[in-house]
């Protein structure tokens, strides 16, 4: 199993550019979420799914929006970026609510 | 005041020595309490998980929670260079699958 995978790495993107940030798991969990890492602020929870087609927002959703169209696959997309979404992005999953969130390596945005 | 807060560090200990890493919280609901472990440029992983107040033990590593005091507290026993990397409290009112609070880690450098 490949477990979380996020693409593209790294991206940087000019100030107003859109962008999708990719989230894939191999393990059939229900529970997907995007978090947000800022130097110093540890996670902050940007939206998170139950499963196919349910989608709620987090703590930090301004500026985000998310899709869930299959169990695999979960999308983050930026439409008018700003410097302030300069971040590294995390993508978790998990079975269930009781259990632990595995998670992916991580995309890293600058927006300039 | 964050709901969370922990010590940015950083810590540097000699190889061998007993490291403590702590959190203190806000927020009296929460009832599952979590370490990750984090590499630089990678995802954390789940390295601790505790429910409620109490000790759980694991290798070299013991999880302490105090919620009374609402603190937490890492051990990890003879501490080895490959230990050094950043450590995130993360706390969770329904499951470590839930929407998890996180501090905003503690960076442990481990001399040789």
């Amino acid at each position: 199993n490949a477990g979380v995978t996020q693409t593209p790495k790294f991206r940087i993107l000019k100030i107003g550019q859109s962008m999708t940030l990719q989230c894939t798991q191999d393990m059939n969990h229900n529970y997907m979420y995007w978090y947000r890492q800022d130097p110093g602020m540890g996670l902050k929870l940007i939206y998170y799914s139950v499963g196919a087609g349910i989608t709620d927002k987090g703590e930090v959703p301004n500026g985000y929006n998310v899709s869930r169209s299959t169990t695999e696959d979960f999308p983050l997309r930026l439409e008018l970026a700003a410097p302030s979404q300069t971040s590294v992005y995390f993508c978790a999953s998990t079975v269930a609510r009781e259990e632990t969130q595995y998670f992916g390596p991580g995309t890293r945005l600058l927006v300039l | 005041q964050k709901e969370v807060e922990q010590d940015p560090g950083p810590l540097s200990v000699p190889e061998g020595a007993i490291v403590s890493l702590n959190c203190t919280y806000s927020n009296s609901a929460f009832q599952y309490f979590m370490w990750y472990r984090q590499y630089s440029r990678k995802g954390p992983e789940l390295l601790m998980y505790t429910y409620s107040s109490g000790n759980k033990e694991d290798g070299r590593f013991t999880a302490q929670v105090d919620k009374s005091s609402k603190y937490i507290s890492l051990f990890i026993r003879d501490s080895q260079p490959s230990d050094s990397a950043t450590y995130l409290c993360a706390m969770s009112w329904s499951g470590a699958g839930n929407m998890l609070t996180f501090g905003g880690g503690t960076r442990l450098m481990v001399k040789p």
